[in-house]
């Protein structure tokens, strides 16, 4: 039972450049999220799915765009990625609902020059 | 504007029992506030959950006011394992994706 794992771990692009961020959960949770985290500023929602084929603007969800086309996958992808872009990225999971106990994946350290 | 806030840092020694309050002033009736802790490279890691009044696990306790302003998480007898970030969550707007993190409080606990 691996949890939430995400792929790439770490990642340098330069500005414009496209990419996007696996998440994979094995507990058949229903809800999924993408987070950033920068210094100073905690976590931020950028987009949450609340089951397969859906997915919902969070917090700060510009710039990015996500798809849930198996249950068991969250993609983020960053279509032109700017500097502003260089984060922390977090997905997680939950059984069900907003409030339920979210799992958090290791991360992807992104840069972009 | 929903707003969630906590310090910045705290320090404390080991065998105490360490206090970290958020504060978040437009919480609604259907809210619930939850703490995550996260050691460096990893991601956050669930503590605990509340809703109103009192709520306690094996690790702490989650002390919620009556007018729900502000909520405290108690952590007993803290040990060097302790040190982490300690994060806010509140879900405004009752389960609509209305999720909002405090920026996390570095507790150090010394020996």
């Amino acid at each position: 039972n691996a949890g939430v794992t995400q792929t790439p771990k770490f990642r340098v692009l330069k500005t414009g450049q496209s990419m996007t961020l696996l998440c994979a959960q094995d507990m058949n949770h229903e809800y999924m999220y993408w987070y950033r985290q920068d210094p100073g500023m905690g976590l931020r929602l950028i987009h949450y799915s609340v089951g397969e084929g859906t997915t919902a603007k969070g917090e700060v969800p510009d710039g990015y765009n996500v798809s849930r086309l198996k249950k068991q996958n969250f993609l983020l992808g960053l279509e032109s990625a700017a500097p502003s872009q260089t984060s922390v990225y977090f997905c997680a999971s939950s059984w069900s609902g907003i409030t339920d106990t979210q799992y958090f994946g290791p991360g992807t350290r992104l840069t972009v020059l | 504007l929903a707003k969630t806030t906590q310090p910045i840092s705290m320090d404390s020694y080991e065998g105490q029992e360490v206090n970290i309050t958020c504060s978040h002033n437009n919480i609604a009736t259907n809210d619930y506030i939850t703490w995550y802790q996260q050691f460096p490279s990893q991601g956050p890691r669930f503590i605990i959950q509340g809703y109103k009044t009192k709520v306690t696990n094996e690790v702490a306790s989650l002390f919620i006011p009556a007018d729900r302003k502000s909520s405290t998480l108690s952590l007993p007898r803290v040990s060097l394992s302790d040190t982490a970030v300690y994060y806010c969550l509140v879900d405004y707007s009752g389960n609509t994706g209305k999720l909002i993190f405090g920026q996390g409080t570095t507790l150090q606990v010394k020996p």
